[in-house]
């Protein structure tokens, strides 16, 4: 059971678009973290969100917490090249004490 | 400085020839953990050692194991590799389990499988 549902699973656009990325889940989660990763590399660390509703801001990214903290959602402000790469949601539900990663969202962004 | 080393960055061996990956830590981590990860998907936990503790998922492989001679090292054992394990494996880290804590990754060993 995939517990952490990430929408697009794929998304290619143009220099200077705007997108939005979801997470979803039926659980409640704590708090949730936002991941990105490059080809050949690890993932790393862009934000946690802990409160229900809550918005952090980094650079062009702006990462949301639901009110219910059973989802989020990333939104990249006039993408460029180098926000290419796999976006990955996690957290810990409320229940237990597993890590889940999401889905995953590939994004390339066309110069 | 690089936090969470893995090593080798890539590597090759042959079906059904054991092999041997490690991961290194400068963080005193109590938390380390395994990920199997194939081509544009997510990352899937095989186990975690939350210190001495070794914690297995349900749906990891026995072909799968792990070793944690301290707080720094941790290794990933896979006895007879298949085709099918060929993938990127990630290593990575947390001061401790619950609530927020951040899990920090290295850069992975890719392993090709001839």
């Amino acid at each position: 059971t995939q517990l952490l549902e990430q929408s697009p699973q794929f998304l290619s656009i143009q220099e200077g678009e705007n997108l939005t990325v979801y997470c979803n889940s039926s659980s409640v989660f704590s708090s949730l973290q936002w991941y990105r990763q490059e080809p050949g590399e690890g993932p790393v660390l862009l934000v946690t969100v802990v409160t229900g509703g809550e918005v952090k801001k980094l650079k062009r990214l702006t990462f949301q917490f639901g009110d219910a903290r059973k989802d989020s959602s990333l939104h990249i402000t006039a993408a460029q090249p180098g926000d290419t790469g796999l976006y990955l949601c996690a957290g810990r539900a409320n229940t237990g004490n597993q890590f889940y990663f999401g889905t995953g969202t590939s994004l390339t962004v066309i110069p | 400085d690089a936090m969470v080393i893995q090593n080798p960055r890539y590597q090759v061996t042959q079906f059904g020839k054991p092999v041997t990956l490690s991961c290194s830590q400068t963080l005193n981590h109590n938390v380390m953990y395994w990920y199997q990860q194939k081509s544009s998907q997510a990352p899937k936990l095989l186990f975690h050692y939350y210190d001495k503790d070794f914690n297995n998922e349900a749906d990891t492989p026995d072909n799968f194991q792990s070793r944690r001679p301290n707080t720094s090292f941790c290794f990933l054992d896979i006895r007879s590799p298949g085709l099918g394990d060929a993938a990127m494996y990630l290593c990575a880290t947390s001061p401790d389990r619950g609530g927020n804590q951040p899990q920090h990754f290295g850069d992975g060993t890719r392993l090709s499988i001839l």
